[in-house]
């Protein structure tokens, strides 16, 4: 069965500062990748995804994730962290098809930034 | 373009009484949709999904259950609400593959 591990439960890092969140995942074959933010109260908002193809990902508000194979991850990275950044974040992985489309989330990472 | 709404937003009930959340979606049709349910500062867990009308598969046993009377409509119900249900509620929808896209979510406090 496919599993992720977000090995970092939380993570403090100053506005301005580069972010690396962990994402390590366990699948059979080529798998579907996905990071989700999540703000106080609210849904799970897309980042970005890989399907396929160039490894290096962008997203929206300036993310980006590269899928390693050879290491079985998937990191987010962003080369200049803000305030607004401050938010629950979610690894999750799919596979390329089945009925019902599942997809298994990591436990989540909490990212905070100080001023 | 798709949307897909929540409610009520927030929800506070008495142990013991029943339960009805709703989930719809707008702008595509024959979604996969799913329910999600968060304990506070914990992960997501899937509760329910559907590939369709009247079909639905459920991941882990308890005193919920969902429905699918419209091909973009999606019910969670209990008869008796326990103390453990209270959490955050999401609701998705998807294509047949690919990422899952987040309702607003409901938050349910049992008292």
């Amino acid at each position: 069965a496919q599993s992720v591990t977000q090995p970092d439960i939380h993570i403090t890092v100053s506005e301005g500062a580069s972010l690396e969140l962990r994402c390590n995942y366990s699948y059979g074959a080529t798998p579907y990748l996905f990071w989700y933010v999540q703000s106080p109260g609210q849904g799970l908002q897309l980042l970005l995804k890989y399907f396929s193809g160039d490894t290096l990902v962008q997203g929206i508000k300036g993310f980006e994730a590269e899928f390693k194979r050879s290491q079985s991850s998937f990191n987010l990275r962003k080369p200049s962290v803000h305030w607004s950044d401050a938010a629950e974040y979610f690894c999750a992985v799919g596979p390329s098809y089945n009925a019902g489309n599942m997809l298994t989330f990591g436990g989540g990472t909490r990212l905070m930034v100080k001023p | 373009s798709q949307t897909i709404h929540q409610w009520p937003a927030t929800l506070v009930q008495p142990v013991g009484s029943p339960l009805s959340l709703e989930c719809t979606v707008e702008g595509t049709s024959n979604p996969n949709l799913y329910w999600y349910r968060q304990a506070a500062g914990r992960g997501l867990q899937l509760l329910f999904y559907s590939v369709g009308i009247g079909q639905i598969s459920s991941e882990v046993p308890q005193n919920l259950s969902a429905s699918r009377p419209q091909d973009r409509q999606f019910i969670l119900s209990s008869k008796k609400l326990l103390l453990s249900d209270s959490g955050f509620y999401l609701c998705a929808w998807s294509h047949q593959v690919g990422e899952q896209y987040f309702g607003p979510g409901t938050r349910l406090t049992v008292t």
